[in-house]
């Protein structure tokens, strides 16, 4: 069975750009989690996705946003970019049931010029 | 309250075993991860441990769960160098769907 896998692996934009960021979850897997990780902040949740309704949403500004389509991959989105959002974006999926386990995609390396 | 905290820096000799420690300060948590990471790399899924089991060994690595304490540990045993990563340790809470909580990662540096 194939991984999550997220689209595409490396980005460069400059301040004040919008970026999407794309997440494909392991097949049958109908949760996508989201996770930004930082060095100085470590990694922080972002939104929690299931059968395209958001469960569950960390503490970021509204300029960060996400959704889920019918066939469970996710996209989410940065809008006027700031320097600070750098970082590497996790996704992750689950399958309901499976004791919350979640399994990571190898992340997009987000670099905001 | 969320707060996982970890020890930063872990370093060992081939053969040792590494003992990873962390403290989480929410006493419902219902599921305690560890999770690695290697260079470049997303998060690997190493074991998970129920809140109401104490221990927990799958191959070379034993989980340990002190909830008096709020301790979580793992023990990995003939660490090899390729065991050199950052591992983090990670909660949830049955009523927080998938959210994790993660510490700030332990860096374990294998040393030949």
């Amino acid at each position: 069975k194939a991984g999550v896998t997220q689209t595409p692996r490396y980005l460069i934009k400059t301040r004040g750009q919008q970026v999407t960021l794309s997440c494909s979850p392991i097949s049958g897997h109908r949760s996508v989690s989201w996770y930004q990780q930082t060095p100085g902040q470590g990694l922080q949740f972002l939104f929690e996705y299931f059968s395209e309704t958001q469960r569950n949403k960390g503490n970021f500004p509204g300029r960060f946003s996400g959704r889920q389509f019918s066939n469970s991959r996710s996209e989410m989105n940065v809008s006027t970019l700031e320097l600070g959002d750098s970082a590497l974006y996790l996704c992750a999926s689950s399958l309901p049931g499976s004791h919350n386990e979640q399994f990571f995609g190898p992340g997009t390396r987000l670099t905001v010029l | 309250g969320e707060d996982v905290e970890q020890s930063l820096f872990l370093s060992v000799r081939e053969g040792d075993s590494s003992v990873i420690n962390c403290t989480y300060t929410d006493s419902s948590s219902t599921y305690l991860y560890w999770y690695k990471q290697e260079p470049g790399a997303g998060l690997q899924l190493l074991t998970y441990i129920f809140s109401n089991m104490d221990m927990k060994q799958d191959q070379r690595l034993t989980v340990l769960l002190n909830k008096k304490d709020k301790h979580l540990s793992l023990r990995i045993a003939d660490t090899q160098t390729g065991d050199s990563a950052i591992y983090f340790c990670a909660e949830t809470w049955m009523d927080s769907s998938y959210k994790l909580i993660f510490g700030s990662g332990t860096r374990l540096l294998v040393r030949p």
